[in-house]
């Protein structure tokens, strides 16, 4: 069985710059969710796709988007980088889209200089 | 207030030493409740969900949930240094686990 996969694992960006991570769900998983986790605090819920569509989202701006593909893979596009987006994001897949028992992947740590 | 609340701690306690764990949500309609043990550098870990009032045991672990009082604590039995970690509570939202509102989580050290 395979595990969530995340890449990359770090990286840096300036202000007003572009990202995108990526995530791979754990075999047999149809659903992703992302999460923020800035330094000290609990994950914070950005959206979750299902179905290659967005299912639900979370307190932030429309300059987060994201995608999800057929084998149920998710991309989160985070656009005009902003300081305070500077956290760990968080891919966690599931069965289902009703469940809180999640799979996290290790992350992709954001430095936004 | 805070939607889920946790004592930051940190909270250290000796080893074989049963550690106290304690979380409150504000939204009465939260139907599902999960602790995930999170090691430094790590991402999060589900170690138990619970669903109903009472007790929910698995091996060392306890979880009980009182939904009049909206609580819910997590009992670690025969810590270990092990189990050093921050343990996040995470309550679902608005009646669906499709999205889970965490706490700051509790700084948990389990001494030699």
């Amino acid at each position: 069985e395979t595990g969530v996969t995340q890449s990359p694992t770090h990286l840096i960006k300036t202000r007003g710059q572009q990202v995108t991570l990526r995530c791979s769900s754990q075999s047999g998983h149809n659903t992703v969710s992302w999460y923020q986790q800035a330094l000290g605090q609990g994950p914070q819920f950005i959206f979750q796709y299902y179905r290659e569509e967005e299912n639900g989202r979370g307190n932030f701006p429309p300059r987060f988007s994201g995608l999800q593909f057929p084998n149920y893979s998710s991309e989160l596009n985070v656009n005009a980088l902003e300081l305070d987006d500077s956290a760990l994001y968080l891919c966690a897949s599931s069965w289902g889209i009703d469940t809180g028992e999640l799979f996290f992947g290790e992350g992709s740590r954001l430095t936004v200089l | 207030q805070k939607e889920v609340e946790q004592n930051s701690g940190p909270l250290s306690v000796p080893e074989g030493a049963i550690a106290s764990l304690n979380c409150t949500y504000s939204d009465r309609g939260s139907q599902s409740f999960f602790w995930y043990r999170q090691y430094s550098g790590k991402s999060p870990e589900l170690i138990m969900s619970i669903y109903s009032n009472g007790d929910k045991e698995d091996g060392r672990f306890t979880a009980q949930l009182n939904k009049a009082s909206q609580y819910v604590s997590l009992l670690i039995r025969d810590s270990q240094p092990s189990d050093s970690a921050t343990y996040l509570c995470a309550v679902n939202v608005g009646g669906s686990a499709r999205q889970l509102t965490f706490g700051s989580g509790t700084q948990l050290t389990v001494l030699p």
